[in-house]
């Protein structure tokens, strides 16, 4: 049981380079969300999927995409990247119980755009 | 629209020392409430959250917090602090529709 993985752990981008970052999930989990984490903002919503087949933009959705490929992966694409997002990327899953819900995060993803 | 304010950047005690880190919400239903921990370069682990019932909570790692609604409050306390505790720590509150709002941490330091 991995949990949340995320690829890549590091990348360096030129402005103007487009990327994927990678997430995938084995707790079978419906809910799955990407954030950025910038120093001082804590963490900030980019885009989230409660389902398989849906996707709904978040508190910071521009410059991204987002695909729901299956239960288990969503995706997290910049098409032109900014220096502006620079950032660590976290992908999570959510899981729902009786005593409440919790969500899983991944190692994140450092990004640099020059 | 919901928030979260953690009004302390940063904290340093010293080990063996009690903690409290500070967490104020604002939302206007009953809130689910959550403290996270972030080691340096790694992802973030719950350490414990608040969902109904009891309003003091135990976690992991010996934390525990308390909800005071009357304060919109969720602060988080440690008896006596370890030197592994060096971390940075986040307050976080369900904002409905499966998303979560997260203050902007408190970096805590640890003097041996």
């Amino acid at each position: 049981n991995a949990g949340v993985t995320q690829t890549p752990k590091f990348q360096v981008l030129k402005t103007g380079q487009s990327m994927t970052l990678q997430c995938a999930q084995d707790m079978n989990h419906n809910s799955m969300y990407w954030y950025r984490q910038d120093p001082g903002m804590g963490l900030r919503l980019i885009y989230y999927s409660a389902s398989e087949g849906t996707t709904d933009k978040g508190e910071v959705p521009n410059g991204y995409n987002v695909s729901r490929l299956n239960k288990r992966e969503f995706s997290l694409r910049l098409e032109s990247a900014a220096p502006s997002q620079t950032s660590v990327y976290f992908c999570a899953s959510r899981a729902w119980a009786s005593e409440g819900e919790t969500q899983y995060f991944g190692p994140g993803t450092r990004l640099l755009v020059l | 629209a919901q928030s979260v304010t953690q009004p302390d950047i940063h904290i340093t005690v010293s080990e063996g020392a009690s903690l409290e880190l500070r967490c104020n919400y604002s939302y206007g239903a009953t809130p689910y409430l959550f403290w996270y921990v972030q080691s340096p370069g790694q992802g973030l682990q719950l350490l414990l959250k608040y969902f109904s019932g009891d309003t003091l909570v135990q976690g992991i790692k010996g934390f525990e917090a308390e909800f005071k609604r009357s304060q919109s409050s969720f602060n988080l306390r440690k008896p006596s602090v370890h030197w592994s505790d060096a971390a940075e720590y986040f307050c976080a509150v369900g904002a409905g529709g499966n998303k979560l709002v997260f203050g902007a941490g408190t970096i805590l330091r640890v003097k041996s």
